[in-house]
């Protein structure tokens, strides 16, 4: 079985910019998390759907906001980049509503200029 | 903010030795997990263990934790050169499905 997928890889965006990121989860796993990734620092949590809903918010401002679908796979958007945005941005999926367990992505590598 | 913080922030061993690194979180928790990640990718769930349990074991790896000291221990038996990378604990809260909160990592370099 394919594991989580994230698209694109890489991106460069200029500040004021927006940018969509996409994840899809591993076949059968209805949960999906977004975290940020500072350089140097853990993974910060964003967002967790679970069956197209969300389960829960992290610390992040409104320009930030995700979206999953029916078939489970997630998009998310920031708007108005600012610098700071720049970070690996990951995805993981879990079978069920939580954060036990969780299979990353590979990441999406955002640099703001 | 984080919960967690590892330490040693980074750790270079020869291979064979055994790798330690340390976790400490400030909240009482229901889990703590330890992920690997290499190379600024995508993080790998190495184990989990529960608040009611003291130690856990999986192939080279053993955890333990002190739920009283609020610290959490990862040992890596017999380190490999394909060990290097960084690694995380992360912890949930006790009340309810709470999103998982990282500590910085520990970077583990092994020489062959």
């Amino acid at each position: 079985d394919a594991g989580v997928t994230q698209s694109p890889t890489h991106l460069i965006k200029t500040r004021g910019q927006q940018v969509t990121l996409r994840c899809s989860p591993i076949s059968g796993h209805k949960s999906v998390s977004w975290y940020q990734q500072v350089l140097g620092q853990g993974p910060q949590f964003i967002f967790q759907y679970y069956e197209k809903e969300e389960r829960g918010r992290g610390n992040f401002p409104d320009r930030f906001s995700a979206r999953q679908f029916p078939n489970y796979s997630s998009e998310l958007n920031v708007n108005a980049l600012l610098l700071g945005d720049s970070a690996l941005y990951l995805c993981a999926s879990s079978l069920e509503d939580s954060f036990l367990k969780q299979y990353f992505g590979p990441g999406t590598r955002l640099t703001v200029t | 903010s984080q919960q967690g913080e590892e330490d040693p922030q980074a750790l270079s061993i020869q291979e064979g030795e055994n790798a330690t690194m340390n976790c400490s979180y400030k909240t009482s928790i229901n889990n703590l997990q330890w992920y690997r990640q290499n190379s600024g990718r995508g993080l790998v769930h190495l184990i989990l263990i529960r608040s009611n349990e003291r130690e856990k074991h999986s192939g080279r790896l053993r955890v333990t934790l002190d739920t009283s000291k609020k610290s959490s221990s990862l040992l890596i038996t017999a380190s490999r050169a394909a060990d290097t990378a960084s690694y995380f604990c992360a912890t949930d809260g006790r009340s309810g499905n709470t999103p998982l909160v990282f500590g910085k990592g520990t970077r583990l370099s092994v020489i062959a």
